[in-house]
């Protein structure tokens, strides 16, 4: 267990439908990042929240939102779903500070199937 | 955005042998350098992390150097075990802080042959 939890493991959702995956950060980390594997590509950045506030974008399509809560949890909002939506959704935190520079903790992934 | 790319693909290598690849990424704009393990069902781990040219990082018989002003990291494995087997994936910055906006390449995966 990486600490970094993510719900569900699994979805499987209909084309058009919008589903919320989320995220409960390591303790102590107060940066959130949403990555995106997609079949034979590498892990796309989505978007990153550091204590609530959001800190960096990437190639997120504005179908998809996200959001940090107090509690520092995460959640990823996709809507209007497509066949092309289907990947590995990862969630992972960090204890950036803007100080030191550590790797990611990464979740195990949210696997959302669109039919 | 930009490009990471990661040589080879793929690797097999003979149990005992050593083994290394290649990161090569912009040196431009550059903060830090990521190296995860992936091994399969799991979720990526981290192993380095090197903002400074010359970096050496070690982890048992795992090794990594950078070379900024090339653009290049390598990542060694010495006397490869069954447990290696894993996509390495590695990972530039170009945010402020070298942990902003990671931009992944696609990974070597890695299988050692007993």
């Amino acid at each position: 267990d990486s600490g970094v939890t993510q719900t569900p493991k699994h979805l499987i959702t209909a084309t058009g439908q919008r589903v919320t995956l989320r995220c409960s950060p390591r303790s102590g980390d107060l940066s959130v990042y949403w990555y995106q594997q997609s079949l034979d590509q590498g892990l796309q950045f989505l978007i990153q929240y550091y204590n609530g506030e959001e800190r960096a974008k990437g190639n997120i399509l504005e179908r998809f939102s996200a959001q940090q809560f107090p509690d520092l949890h995460s959640e990823l909002n996709l809507s209007s779903l497509e066949l092309g939506d289907s990947a590995l959704y990862f969630c992972a935190s960090s204890p950036w500070t803007g100080k030191t520079v550590v790797g990611y903790t990464f979740g195990s992934g949210t696997r959302l199937t669109v039919v | 955005i930009l490009n990471v790319e990661q040589s080879p693909q793929s690797l097999h290598v003979q149990e005992g042998d050593s083994t290394n690849f290649t990161c090569s990424f912009p040196s431009s704009n550059f903060y830090a350098l990521h190296w995860y393990r992936w091994e399969t069902a799991k979720s990526p781990e981290a192993l380095f992390v090197m903002t400074l040219n010359g970096d050496e990082k070690k982890k048992g018989r795992i090794s990594a150097t950078l070379n900024t002003k090339e653009g290049y990291s390598y990542l060694y494995i010495k006397g490869s075990q069954p447990e290696d087997s894993a996509t390495y994936l590695c990972a530039s910055s170009e945010g402020n802080f070298g942990n902003e906006k990671l931009t992944f390449g696609t990974g070597t995966r890695l299988t050692i042959i007993p």
